[in-house]
Protein backbone atom coordinates (compact mmCIF):
# COMPACT_ATOMS: atom_id res chain seq x y z
CA UNK A 1 0.00 0.00 0.00
CA UNK A 2 1.47 3.29 -0.93
CA UNK A 3 -0.37 5.34 0.99
CA UNK A 4 -2.68 7.10 -2.02
CA UNK A 5 -6.11 5.75 -2.18
CA UNK A 6 -7.65 6.13 -5.86
CA UNK A 7 -11.43 4.50 -6.03
CA UNK A 8 -12.75 3.02 -7.82
CA UNK A 9 -10.31 0.74 -9.10
CA UNK A 10 -12.48 0.04 -12.74
CA UNK A 11 -15.61 1.92 -13.95
CA UNK A 12 -17.32 0.95 -16.97
CA UNK A 13 -19.57 3.29 -18.66
CA UNK A 14 -21.40 4.36 -21.24
CA UNK A 15 -20.32 7.49 -23.96
CA UNK A 16 -22.03 10.48 -22.40
CA UNK A 17 -22.05 10.02 -19.25
CA UNK A 18 -20.13 11.64 -16.27
CA UNK A 19 -17.67 9.80 -13.96
CA UNK A 20 -15.63 11.49 -10.93
CA UNK A 21 -12.92 9.96 -10.01
CA UNK A 22 -11.23 10.18 -6.38
CA UNK A 23 -7.80 10.54 -4.77
CA UNK A 24 -6.58 10.16 -1.20
CA UNK A 25 -3.07 11.64 -1.05
CA UNK A 26 -0.41 9.69 1.37
CA UNK A 27 -0.68 11.54 4.76
CA UNK A 28 1.64 15.18 4.69
CA UNK A 29 1.30 15.30 1.27
CA UNK A 30 -0.09 18.64 -0.20
CA UNK A 31 0.11 18.13 -3.97
CA UNK A 32 -2.18 15.82 -5.43
CA UNK A 33 -1.69 15.07 -9.65
CA UNK A 34 -3.66 13.71 -11.79
CA UNK A 35 -1.95 11.30 -15.22
CA UNK A 36 -3.60 9.57 -17.48
CA UNK A 37 -2.17 6.78 -19.17
CA UNK A 38 -4.05 5.07 -22.63
CA UNK A 39 -2.22 1.95 -24.30
CA UNK A 40 -0.89 3.92 -27.12
CA UNK A 41 0.71 6.80 -24.87
CA UNK A 42 2.64 7.38 -21.68
CA UNK A 43 1.98 9.45 -18.54
CA UNK A 44 -0.03 12.11 -19.93
CA UNK A 45 0.14 15.01 -16.77
CA UNK A 46 -3.45 16.67 -16.73
CA UNK A 47 -3.47 19.21 -13.88
CA UNK A 48 -2.00 19.81 -10.40
CA UNK A 49 -3.49 20.79 -7.32
CA UNK A 50 -1.73 22.02 -3.93
CA UNK A 51 -3.17 22.53 -0.70
CA UNK A 52 -6.86 23.30 -2.59
CA UNK A 53 -5.55 24.95 -5.08
CA UNK A 54 -4.64 24.55 -8.83
CA UNK A 55 -0.99 24.75 -9.75
CA UNK A 56 -0.32 23.50 -12.96
CA UNK A 57 -2.41 22.23 -15.75
CA UNK A 58 -1.56 20.23 -18.80
CA UNK A 59 -3.50 19.20 -21.95
CA UNK A 60 -6.94 18.38 -20.06
CA UNK A 61 -9.89 18.52 -21.97
CA UNK A 62 -12.53 20.90 -21.12
CA UNK A 63 -14.82 17.70 -20.39
CA UNK A 64 -12.55 17.24 -17.36
CA UNK A 65 -12.57 19.33 -14.34
CA UNK A 66 -11.19 18.63 -11.01
CA UNK A 67 -10.89 19.72 -7.37
CA UNK A 68 -8.97 19.65 -3.85
CA UNK A 69 -11.00 19.78 -1.16
CA UNK A 70 -10.17 21.13 2.61
CA UNK A 71 -9.48 17.55 3.44
CA UNK A 72 -6.89 17.11 0.99
CA UNK A 73 -8.96 14.97 -1.52
CA UNK A 74 -8.92 15.21 -5.18
CA UNK A 75 -11.59 14.34 -7.30
CA UNK A 76 -11.55 14.38 -11.20
CA UNK A 77 -14.57 14.69 -13.04
CA UNK A 78 -14.67 13.66 -16.82
CA UNK A 79 -17.94 14.20 -18.36
CA UNK A 80 -19.15 13.49 -22.21
CA UNK A 81 -17.17 10.54 -22.36
CA UNK A 82 -15.87 8.85 -25.85
CA UNK A 83 -14.21 5.93 -26.56
CA UNK A 84 -10.69 7.84 -26.20
CA UNK A 85 -11.05 8.55 -22.59
CA UNK A 86 -10.69 4.54 -22.06
CA UNK A 87 -7.29 4.96 -19.66
CA UNK A 88 -5.98 4.20 -16.70
CA UNK A 89 -6.13 7.44 -14.32
CA UNK A 90 -3.58 7.89 -11.68
CA UNK A 91 -3.08 10.33 -8.81
CA UNK A 92 0.06 10.89 -7.49
CA UNK A 93 1.13 13.38 -4.18
CA UNK A 94 4.23 14.86 -3.07
CA UNK A 95 5.04 17.17 -0.33
CA UNK A 96 5.84 20.47 -2.23
CA UNK A 97 4.81 22.31 -5.05
CA UNK A 98 7.72 23.94 -6.80
CA UNK A 99 10.10 20.80 -6.22
CA UNK A 100 10.09 17.48 -7.11
CA UNK A 101 11.99 14.49 -5.64
CA UNK A 102 9.23 12.24 -6.74
CA UNK A 103 5.25 11.27 -6.70
CA UNK A 104 4.21 8.21 -4.69
CA UNK A 105 1.38 6.74 -7.09
CA UNK A 106 -2.10 5.50 -6.72
CA UNK A 107 -2.68 2.06 -7.93
CA UNK A 108 -4.93 3.70 -10.72
CA UNK A 109 -9.04 3.71 -11.54
CA UNK A 110 -9.36 1.60 -15.02
CA UNK A 111 -12.10 3.65 -17.34
CA UNK A 112 -13.32 1.84 -19.59
CA UNK A 113 -15.89 3.96 -22.23
CA UNK A 114 -18.55 1.77 -24.13
CA UNK B 1 8.72 16.33 -30.89
CA UNK B 2 8.58 14.82 -27.42
CA UNK B 3 10.18 16.57 -24.62
CA UNK B 4 11.16 13.45 -22.95
CA UNK B 5 12.30 10.27 -25.44
CA UNK B 6 12.87 7.34 -24.07
CA UNK B 7 14.88 4.20 -25.78
CA UNK B 8 11.26 1.66 -26.43
CA UNK B 9 12.28 -1.70 -26.05
CA UNK B 10 11.36 -4.46 -25.26
CA UNK B 11 14.61 -5.71 -23.59
CA UNK B 12 15.01 -9.10 -22.70
CA UNK B 13 18.52 -10.15 -20.61
CA UNK B 14 19.33 -13.38 -19.04
CA UNK B 15 19.54 -13.59 -15.27
CA UNK B 16 22.66 -11.66 -13.60
CA UNK B 17 22.99 -9.22 -16.83
CA UNK B 18 24.00 -5.62 -16.11
CA UNK B 19 20.94 -3.43 -17.77
CA UNK B 20 21.15 0.05 -19.08
CA UNK B 21 18.06 1.78 -19.54
CA UNK B 22 18.37 5.57 -21.77
CA UNK B 23 16.15 8.81 -21.63
CA UNK B 24 17.41 12.28 -23.92
CA UNK B 25 15.72 15.05 -23.53
CA UNK B 26 15.44 18.40 -24.86
CA UNK B 27 14.05 20.81 -22.26
CA UNK B 28 17.18 22.73 -20.57
CA UNK B 29 15.56 23.53 -17.78
CA UNK B 30 15.12 19.72 -16.34
CA UNK B 31 16.76 19.96 -13.06
CA UNK B 32 15.61 16.54 -11.69
CA UNK B 33 15.69 13.16 -12.88
CA UNK B 34 13.32 10.40 -11.41
CA UNK B 35 13.13 6.55 -12.20
CA UNK B 36 9.92 4.73 -11.80
CA UNK B 37 9.19 1.15 -12.38
CA UNK B 38 5.53 0.15 -13.31
CA UNK B 39 4.38 -3.20 -12.85
CA UNK B 40 1.71 -4.36 -15.42
CA UNK B 41 -0.36 -1.27 -15.44
CA UNK B 42 -0.28 -0.83 -11.92
CA UNK B 43 0.83 2.52 -10.23
CA UNK B 44 4.76 3.39 -11.02
CA UNK B 45 6.70 2.71 -7.95
CA UNK B 46 9.66 5.52 -7.16
CA UNK B 47 13.08 3.99 -7.63
CA UNK B 48 15.79 6.85 -7.64
CA UNK B 49 15.79 10.98 -7.50
CA UNK B 50 18.61 13.31 -8.83
CA UNK B 51 19.01 16.70 -8.85
CA UNK B 52 21.06 17.88 -11.85
CA UNK B 53 23.91 16.33 -12.91
CA UNK B 54 25.85 12.90 -11.38
CA UNK B 55 25.37 9.75 -10.18
CA UNK B 56 23.27 8.02 -7.44
CA UNK B 57 23.48 4.67 -6.24
CA UNK B 58 21.12 2.67 -4.56
CA UNK B 59 21.66 -1.00 -4.33
CA UNK B 60 22.02 -2.45 -7.48
CA UNK B 61 20.62 0.43 -9.18
CA UNK B 62 22.48 3.78 -10.41
CA UNK B 63 20.66 7.06 -12.08
CA UNK B 64 23.48 8.99 -13.78
CA UNK B 65 22.59 12.01 -15.00
CA UNK B 66 24.55 14.32 -17.91
CA UNK B 67 23.35 17.59 -18.13
CA UNK B 68 25.37 18.66 -21.00
CA UNK B 69 24.23 15.55 -23.65
CA UNK B 70 20.81 16.13 -22.03
CA UNK B 71 21.13 12.51 -21.14
CA UNK B 72 19.87 10.38 -18.54
CA UNK B 73 20.78 6.13 -17.64
CA UNK B 74 19.60 3.94 -14.86
CA UNK B 75 22.13 0.85 -14.41
CA UNK B 76 20.59 -2.43 -13.03
CA UNK B 77 23.45 -4.89 -11.72
CA UNK B 78 22.88 -8.82 -11.25
CA UNK B 79 19.28 -8.57 -13.04
CA UNK B 80 16.66 -10.42 -11.15
CA UNK B 81 13.21 -12.11 -12.69
CA UNK B 82 11.32 -9.79 -10.52
CA UNK B 83 12.94 -6.77 -12.27
CA UNK B 84 10.67 -7.54 -15.08
CA UNK B 85 8.74 -4.52 -15.07
CA UNK B 86 8.41 -1.28 -17.30
CA UNK B 87 10.96 1.67 -16.49
CA UNK B 88 9.82 5.15 -16.67
CA UNK B 89 12.11 7.77 -17.20
CA UNK B 90 10.70 10.94 -15.82
CA UNK B 91 11.85 14.80 -14.95
CA UNK B 92 10.66 18.40 -13.74
CA UNK B 93 12.02 22.01 -14.36
CA UNK B 94 12.94 23.93 -11.24
CA UNK B 95 10.06 25.63 -9.18
CA UNK B 96 7.63 23.15 -11.16
CA UNK B 97 6.05 20.29 -9.49
CA UNK B 98 4.78 18.55 -12.38
CA UNK B 99 6.49 15.68 -14.30
CA UNK B 100 6.95 14.97 -17.65
CA UNK B 101 7.34 11.26 -18.48
CA UNK B 102 9.00 9.12 -21.35
CA UNK B 103 7.18 6.34 -22.68
CA UNK B 104 8.76 3.71 -20.66
CA UNK B 105 11.28 0.91 -21.92
CA UNK B 106 9.64 -2.93 -20.79
CA UNK B 107 12.38 -4.98 -19.42
CA UNK B 108 12.07 -8.71 -19.39
CA UNK B 109 14.87 -10.75 -17.08
CA UNK B 110 15.11 -14.34 -18.03
CA UNK B 111 15.74 -16.94 -14.80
Amino acid sequence: DSGVTQTPKHLITATGQRVTLRCSPRSGDLSVYWYQQSLDQGLQFLIQYYNGEERAKGNILERFSAQQFPDLHSELNLSSLELGDSALYFCASSPHFDRNYGYTFGSGTRLTVV
Amino acid sequence: QKEVEQDPGPLSVPEGAIVSLNCTYSNSAFQYFMWYRQYSRKGPELLMYTYSSGNKEDGRFTAQVDKSSKYISLFIRDSQPSDSATYLCAMSATNAGKSTFGDGTTLTVKP
